[in-house]
């Protein structure tokens, strides 16, 4: 079946430092990646998505790159914020799971000023 | 646009009552899901329904749990009788279009404790 591994945390960087979440699949089909992330107390926001082999998803200066020969999709950042602090979750869909998306643990995130 | 809406946004009972929690999907869209998020177990898919019929409910953990979309703006996930074991942040997610690579919005989550 499908399946999502995420790097484990907690992760804890300081401010202005890179960032590098790993993400690794297991899927039968071709899926479509996603990250989302949780700020405390709230629901699920997507980050950024990419939808097939080599497609780069960016949002507010994150980056992940899907790349089918590593079944990876690892989250980037060049200069993280305090504001970046939260959980990061890596997840997948394809049409052989239906609509489910399957997400991997979680990495918490903390950046210290 | 006003996103998906959940609620109550926190609720606390006690062992045994019956707990009803409520979804608004983003109008348009024709997918719900329903998810439960605790420390041990991360997220889990609950159940979810496409154009307002139930398309896989085999997340519902047993009996106590039950799920209905009687209109496409509408969803609710009961639980009865309550357990504290049942405690967990319960998401309802919503998205437009068949296909996997389309988004799931997901709502703020209603905070359930059992006592």
């Amino acid at each position: 079946g499908n399946s999502v591994t995420q790097m484990e945390g907690p992760v804890t960087l300081s401010e202005e430092a890179f960032l590098t979440i790993n993400c690794t699949y297991t899927a039968t089909g071709y899926p479509s990646l996603f990250w989302y992330v949780q700020y405390p107390g709230e629901g699920l926001q997507l980050l950024l998505k990419a939808t097939k082999a080599d497609d780069k998803g960016s949002n507010k200066g994150f980056e992940a790159t899907y790349r089918k020969e590593t079944t990876s999709f690892h989250l980037e950042k060049g200069s993280v914020q305090v504001s970046d602090s939260a959980v990061y979750f890596c997840a997948l869909s394809d049409l052989e799971g239906a609509q489910k998306l399957v997400f991997g643990q979680g990495t918490r995130l903390t950046i210290n000023p | 646009d006003a996103g998906v809406i959940q609620s109550p946004r926190h609720e606390v009972t006690e062992m045994g009552q019956e707990v009803t929690l409520r979804c608004k999907p983003i109008s348009g869209h024709n997918s719900l899901f329903w998810y439960r998020q605790t420390m041990m177990r991360g997220l889990e898919l609950l159940i979810y329904f496409n154009n307002n019929v139930p398309i896989d409910d085999s997340g519902m953990p047993e009996d106590r749990f039950s799920a209905k979309m009687p209109n496409a703006s509408f969803s609710t996930l009961k639980i009865q009788p309550s357990e504290p074991r049942d405690s967990a942040v319960y998401f309802c997610a919503s998205k437009s279009g068949q296909g996997p690579q389309e988004t799931q919005y997901f709502g703020p989550g209603t905070r359930l404790l059992v006592l």
